[in-house]
C-alpha cells in the first residue's frame, strides 16, 4: 500500500482565515480523495482530485470554500478558506490504489481546530 | 442514495473472546467492494479487510474475518481473539456510486476489557 503523509498534523486557527493542508503520496495515483471527519462524526468526502483537472465537489461542498489542487501524481492540496468554528474537523485525504481493488488507503489525517 | 448502516454505536468485548460488528450497505453497483476500516486514537484510518463482491468465500485476515451476505447486502465483522490492541471505533464502508467513491457507515466504538 502506498505511504502517505499530511502537513500539518494539527492546528488552530483563528476565524476568519485560510488554512491549507498538504497531502503527500510515495507513488503516483490516479486518484484523490478529501475527507472531512467532524467531531464524533464518520467521514464525509468533500472531492476527489484527479491530476490535470478539476476536483470533483460533493453536494454540500464549494470550491470558493474548499479549493484543491493536485499540480502532479504523488501531490494535492485542500486549503479550508474562511474558517468558522463549524470547519473544526479532521481532514483526511486518501489515494484509490488502483481500478482492480478500488481500495483506499488513507493518510495520518489534518486535526483542525478555529477558535 | 446509496447507504451504510451501522446499527451498534458501542460495542464491549473480554480480551481474548469474539465479537461481531454489524453492517448493512445499498448499493447499486454489481460489482463492487467492501470494506471495514479501524480508527483507533491517533485517528488514522486503518483498513482491515476487503471483500469482493463477486466472491462467495468470505474474506479473512489473520483474526479478522467477514460474514458477506450478498443478497442480504450484509457485511459483518468478526473479531477473533480479541487483543486490547483492537480497542478503536470500526467503519464499514461500500461503494458511492461514480469516481470510486466510498460511503462509510456511523462506525461502532469497540471496548476490549482486560
Amino acid at each position: 500500500s502506498a505511504v502517505i503523509s499530511q502537513k500539518p498534523s494539527r492546528d488552530i486557527c483563528q476565524r476568519g482565515t485560510s488554512l491549507t493542508i498538504q497531502c503527500q503520496v510515495d507513488s503516483q495515483v490516479t486518484m484523490m480523495f478529501w475527507y472531512r471527519q467532524q467531531p464524533g462524526q464518520s467521514l464525509t468526502l468533500i472531492a476527489t482530485a484527479n491530476q490535470g483537472s478539476e476536483a470533483t465537489y460533493e453536494s454540500g461542498f464549494v470550491i470558493d470554500k474548499f479549493p484543491i489542487s493536485r499540480p502532479n501524481l504523488t501531490f494535492s492540496t485542500l486549503t479550508v478558506s474562511n474558517m468558522s468554528p463549524e470547519d473544526s474537523s479532521i481532514y483526511l485525504c486518501s489515494v484509490d490504489s488502483g481500478p482492480s481493488t478500488d481500495t483506499q488507503y488513507f493518510g495520518p489525517g489534518t486535526r483542525l481546530t478555529v477558535l | 442514495a446509496q447507504t451504510v448502516t451501522q446499527s451498534q454505536p458501542e460495542m464491549s468485548v473480554q480480551e481474548a473472546e469474539t465479537v461481531t460488528l454489524s453492517c448493512t450497505y445499498d448499493t447499486s453497483e454489481s460489482d463492487y467492494y467492501l470494506f471495514w476500516y479501524k480508527q483507533p486514537p491517533s485517528r488514522q484510518m486503518i483498513l482491515v479487510i476487503r471483500q469482493e463482491a463477486y466472491k462467495q468465500q468470505n474474506a479473512t485476515e489473520n483474526r479478522f474475518s467477514v460474514n458477506f451476505q450478498k443478497a442480504a447486502k450484509s457485511f459483518s465483522l468478526k473479531i477473533s481473539d480479541s487483543q486490547l490492541g483492537d480497542a478503536a471505533m470500526y467503519f464499514c464502508a461500500s461503494p458511492g456510486g461514480a469516481t470510486n467513491k466510498l460511503i462509510f457507515g456511523t462506525g461502532t466504538l469497540l471496548a476490549v476489557q482486560p
